[in-house]
């Protein structure tokens, strides 16, 4: 079984761009998480989907935002670029909301110049 | 608000001896931690849940203890060996609702030397 696959795996943009992240969980997992990675404050909870709704979101601005499509494939958005969103962000899936075991991606390391 | 912190930022030990990693939190009630392995440039690899009526997690060379009271899990790797350096992360998770936001603590990097 495939596990999560993210891309792309390294992007470089400037202040002001946009960019768009891409997620597929493993077959049959429909639940799907992002967390954003940074060495000063860790992994931090994005948001969540299931079914294609919006379950959960964490601190971050409404830059931030994010979709799921029907197959549970997930993308996520960020608007307006800032430095301080370089980052690793990383995809989680699991199979519902009530399991607690999260799958991670290797992550898209985004570098905002 | 609520924190979750690990002991060290690393922590270097001899081939063979044991590991032993500390997650205390603050401001939280979990209904379980998890515990995840993380190598550069990859995602964390989930490597043990214990819930919070357990007191001790075991799975071959790896075992985790949950205090409620303390609010504190040691994480042991017994044995160690070069191939368990990374880094390791202790995750929180709530009661109820959507449980897909863990709050993860920033992780201890392991070296295990020969």
């Amino acid at each position: 079984k495939a596990g999560v696959t993210q891309t792309p795996r390294y992007l470089i943009k400037t202040r002001g761009q946009q960019v768009t992240l891409s997620c597929s969980p493993i077959s049959g997992h429909r639940s799907v998480s992002w967390y954003q990675q940074t060495p000063g404050q860790g992994l931090q909870f994005l948001f969540e989907y299931f079914s294609e709704t919006q379950r959960n979101k964490g601190n971050f601005p409404g830059r931030f935002s994010g979709r799921q499509f029907s197959n549970s494939r997930s993308e996520m958005n960020v608007s307006t670029l800032e430095l301080g969103d370089s980052a690793l962000y990383l995809c989680a899936s699991r199979i519902g909301t009530g399991q607690e075991k999260l799958f991670f991606g290797s992550g898209t390391q985004l570098s905002v110049l | 608000s609520q924190k979750i912190e690990q002991n060290s930022e690393a922590l270097n030990i001899q081939e063979g001896k044991t590991a032993t990693l500390t997650c205390n939190y603050t401001n939280y009630s979990p209904a379980y931690l998890q515990w995840y392995r993380q190598d550069p440039g990859r995602g964390p690899v989930f490597l043990l849940l214990i819930r919070e009526n357990e007191k001790e997690k075991r799975k071959e060379r790896l075992k985790v203890t949950f205090d409620t009271t303390l609010k504190q899990s040691l994480f042991h790797i017994t044995a160690s060996q070069p191939a368990d350096s990374a880094t390791y992360l202790c995750a929180l998770g709530r009661h109820g609702g959507s449980q897909g936001n863990l709050i993860f603590g920033k992780g201890t990097k392991l070296s295990v030397k020969p």
